[in-house]
């Protein structure tokens, strides 16, 4: 949906614990999915992208899962590290419509 | 590899001074895209460029924001006047095709006094 966030979720773990961030996206007819990892004082930065015909795909230590039906998109982060402490966004696109970007989720990583 | 490159990364000027922001996309990428990111709203598009020709830019606040790509390595975003309610961070992005994810530079995080 569109990006709103005033108070983001938060989500705090232990290093070395598995993390999973949750998003859930507006359009059913979206066929593009992407996470963002976005440290302070820094850009998004690209971690994995799905495309609407996949149901999972993996990257070093991440994992992304498409669940269609329930509209619901998935980024698990394993053996987290305090490294991984940042704000995660996920994103959506139809076709040539443009990128929706979600509210965004903290991960706070303790030592 | 260089990324997507901004200037300047800080800027603080007073309300009623044009305010302008640079990028420098990736090499090859044919996409540019300017956001604007305030913890109200997130991340907005406010234009996007594709072969140095802008799209789309429904997103464009108002009349006093202008952007242009005069280059395939060069694009920036204009504020004249700028207003306070103007502070947020800009970032720039770019992408190699429309299906490509988009990568970012580190912003400029604007203040309008």
């Amino acid at each position: 949906g569109e990006s709103v966030g005033l108070h983001l979720p938060t989500l705090s773990v232990q290093e070395g614990d598995n993390s999973i961030i949750n998003c859930a996206y507006s359009n059913s007819a979206s066929d593009y999915f992407i996470w963002y990892k976005q440290e302070s004082g820094k850009g998004p930065q690209f971690i994995i992208d799905i495309r609407s015909n996949m149901d999972k795909r993996q990257g070093q230590r991440v994992t992304v899962l498409l669940n269609k039906t329930v509209k619901h998109l998935s980024l698990q982060i394993a053996a987290t590290q305090p490294g991984d402490s940042a704000v995660y966004f996920c994103a959506e696109k139809r076709g040539f419509q443009k990128l929706v970007f979600g509210t965004g989720t903290r991960l706070l990583v303790s030592p | 590899d260089a990324g997507v490159i901004q200037s300047p990364r800080h800027e603080v000027t007073e309300m009623g001074q044009e305010v302008t922001l640079r990028c420098k996309p990736i090499s090859g990428h044919d996409y540019l895209f300017w956001y604007r990111q305030t913890m109200m709203r997130g991340l907005e598009l406010l234009i996007y460029f594709n072969n140095n020709v802008p799209i789309d830019d429904s997103g464009m606040p108002e009349d006093r924001f202008s952007a242009k790509m005069p280059n395939a390595s060069f694009s920036t975003l204009k504020i004249q006047p700028s207003e306070p309610r103007d502070s947020a961070v800009y970032f720039c992005a770019s992408s190699s095709d429309w299906s490509q994810p988009q990568h970012f530079g580190d912003g400029t995080r604007l203040s309008i006094l």
